[in-house]
């Protein structure tokens, strides 16, 4: 069966950091550029970051240049968002998902609950 | 960055009638490559969204086929032609183009 879990949320105050992880399971990890999208309360899908397949391609939206870091470990067929210097703003459900067709989002995960507040 | 906006809001429909949903970019999403990366997700209360439609038109496999997607270039098109009670919740039109990828704001579908 084919999934991604997401793990690492929690409660942080403002300028602190967490690391999220995603572990896939049910395809060959390597052959996909990975994805995370964020949704905070009551609003719409954001799209935050990609890696590429050996993890030296990183792509970001502009609010967290700078601030978080996408990397995965293929090994352990695992991918990560480092976030530092958390924003109240940066409060949201994060989504891992594999851009499987095309840049289609075709397998999510469950989701983990960032809250920045202090 | 690319807006993407969708119409209506929100959507409340009797069971077995119709429903369109519209999406409108700022720029053309038609790559030199002839792929135009446009895509359409639900997201169903409570749960993650779920890939519907890619690359305009094609249904992802096992999404039924009163979904479809038409368009081209900026403005695109999602329609339902017999809405079901499992179709409820919000859908999200996205473009991949360009960086960022930017979504819509989401159109609410509700049953009447």
């Amino acid at each position: 069966e084919v999934q991604l879990v997401e793990s690492g949320g929690g409660l942080v105050q403002p300028g602190g950091s967490l690391r999220l992880s995603c572990v896939v399971s049910g395809f060959t990890f390597t052959n996909y550029w990975m994805t995370w999208v964020r949704q905070a309360p009551g609003k719409g899908l954001e799209w935050v970051a990609n890696i590429n397949q050996g993890g030296s391609g990183k792509q970001y939206v502009d609010s967290v240049k700078g601030r978080f870091t996408i990397s995965r470990d293929n090994t352990k067929n695992s991918l990560y968002l480092q976030m530092d210097s958390l924003r109240v703003e940066d409060t949201a459900v994060y989504f891992c998902a594999r851009p499987g067709i095309g840049r289609g989002l075709d397998i999510w995960g469950q989701g983990t609950v960032i809250t920045v507040s202090s | 960055d690319i807006v993407m906006t969708q119409t209506p809001p929100s959507l409340s429909v009797t069971p077995g009638q119709p429903a369109s949903i519209s999406c409108k970019s700022s720029q053309s999403l038609l790559d030199s490559d002839g792929t135009t990366y446009f895509y359409w997700y639900l997201q169903k209360p409570g749960q993650s969204p779920q890939l519907l439609i890619y690359e305009v038109s094609s249904r992802l496999s096992g999404v039924p086929d009163r979904f479809s997607g038409s368009g081209s270039g900026t403005d695109f098109t999602l329609e339902i032609s017999r809405v079901e009670a499992e179709d409820v919740g919000v859908y999200y039109c996205m473009q991949a183009i360009h960086l960022p990828w930017t979504l819509g704001q989401g159109t609410k579908v509700e049953i009447k």
